[in-house]
């Protein structure tokens, strides 16, 4: 069975930091890795997708690897922002054909001005 | 485009009561997936459609059902709702389940 964890489950550092949030799983056999963003009492927002065959995507200021052989993700946060607080969660498909995401329980950010 | 829209945003309901909430996702995606999401539990996979059928269930009794619609939108039912049915109600759309998966708003549910 699937298992996501993400470590640390709280973070709080001053702004202009660069910080890397982590996301384990212990089923290498995965389709897909997404990563989110979600603010307080709202919706996912999707920040990126890496499927299994590459291992990193990048957009703006985000960097995410992911190396199945490992079961790790690492979502790279350069030049943090008090815009970039929100709790981020990553969620991994599998290959077995199962049409779900399984989701980690989230790391929240306070990066602070 | 239009993103994934949920109706309603907010509801409160009384225990026993029955409940539909309803997705509407980005014009064209044809897989809609359910989640339920609390503090103590997180994200919880509900049921995931494409083409009108149910492809996959998650552990949730059969208390929880939903359906698809030919247009894609897709409703989710709740019925004798319990407190613990109170959660955020969170709706995702991709072309396929596999694929990038973009959220709706989320409808807050609260039993009391």
């Amino acid at each position: 069975k699937q298992e996501v964890t993400q470590i640390p489950a709280a973070l709080s550092v001053p702004e202009g930091e660069n910080l890397v949030l982590n996301c384990s799983f212990t089923d290498s056999a995965i389709y897909n890795l997404q990563w989110f963003r979600q603010d307080p009492g709202k919706g996912l927002t999707s920040l990126l997708l890496i499927q299994s065959s590459q291992r990193e995507q990048t957009s703006g200021r985000l960097n995410a690897s992911l190396d199945k052989s490992s079961g790790r993700s690492t979502l790279y946060i350069a030049a943090s922002q008090p815009g970039d607080s929100a709790t981020y969660l990553c969620a991994v498909s599998d290959s077995s054909g199962t049409y779900k995401y399984i989701f980690g329980t989230g790391t929240r950010l306070k990066v602070l001005a | 485009k239009a993103g994934v829209t949920q109706t309603p945003r907010y509801l409160i309901k009384t225990r026993g009561q029955q409940v539909t909430l309803s997705c509407s996702p980005i014009s064209g995606h044809r897989s809609v997936s359910w989640y339920q999401q609390t503090p103590g539990q997180g994200l919880q996979f509900l049921f995931e459609y494409f083409s009108e059928t149910q492809r996959n269930k998650g552990n949730f009794p059969g208390r929880f059902s939903g359906r698809q619609f030919s247009n894609s939108r897709s409703e989710m039912n709740v019925s004798t709702l319990e407190l613990g049915d109170s959660a955020l109600y969170l709706c995702a759309s991709s072309l396929e389940a596999d694929y990038e998966q973009y959220f709706g708003p989320g409808t807050r549910l609260t039993v009391t």
